[in-house]
């Protein structure tokens, strides 16, 4: 079973502050998703990344895949209210797991407070 | 507007008592799937429907059903509902599992008392 472990679980900041997420695991996965969920609604994609060593940007936020496709992190900079809410990173390993499952991470709960 | 609708939103029901929660999209697409997330444990997939008449288990499948007769609905059948299934639910589509964005409903709040 594909495991995706994300770290911190909780986090609790300071508007301003700078921030890493991480999303870990032992498996290789063709490409990875980061959701943002908000109280009361599902999750709604950030980004997806499928190149080893691949970043993208969203703004204040920056997303790296690891140059051997097992983990990810995102980065948010000058962490304002509105980034409060729950992130998930996804991993899907279709084709080469021969999986048509999407695997979730637990999450990690940001708060930024003013 | 292209969405997923989940229906009820919000459910209380007893031990046993059958019930169904609805999901339908309107983007065409060929891949839908339930999850439940639970506190500490996250979103774990239930069941997922690569298309009409096609559904296969995901990692928490036990005292759930589902059926795929149209593209655009995959309902959540519970026959037998107990209260370790009190959870959110999410149904999500996507055109293709792999590199697609998953497009989630709003949420189903079921306790099962």
């Amino acid at each position: 079973t594909q495991l995706l472990e994300q770290s911190p679980q909780f986090l609790s900041i300071q508007e301003g502050e700078n921030l890493t997420v991480y999303c870990n695991s032992s498996s290789v996965f063709s490409s990875l998703q980061w959701y943002r969920q908000e109280p009361g609604e599902g999750p709604v994609l950030l980004v997806t990344v499928v190149t080893g060593g691949e970043v993208k940007k969203l703004k204040r936020l920056t997303f790296q895949f690891g140059d051997a496709r097992k983990d990810s992190s995102l980065h948010i900079t000058a962490a304002q209210p509105g980034d409060t809410g729950l992130y998930l990173c996804a991993g899907d390993s279709y084709p080469q797991g021969g999986s048509e499952k999407l695997v979730f991470g637990k999450g990690t709960k940001l708060t930024v407070n003013p | 507007e292209a969405q997923v609708t989940q229906n009820p939103r919000y459910l209380i029901t007893v031990t046993g008592k059958k019930l169904t929660v609805t999901c339908s999209q309107n983007m065409n697409h060929e891949y839908m799937s339930w999850y439940r997330q639970d506190p500490g444990l996250g979103l774990r997939q239930i069941y997922y429907s690569m298309n009409v008449e096609v559904t296969d288990k995901g990692d928490v499948p036990e005292g759930y059903k589902v059926s795929r007769k149209e593209k655009r609905n995959f309902p959540l059948i519970l026959e037998s509902p107990s209260p370790n299934q009190t959870s959110l639910y999410f149904c999500a589509s996507s055109l293709l599992l792999s590199y697609n964005e998953q497009f989630f409903g709003p949420g189903t709040r079921l306790t099962v008392l």
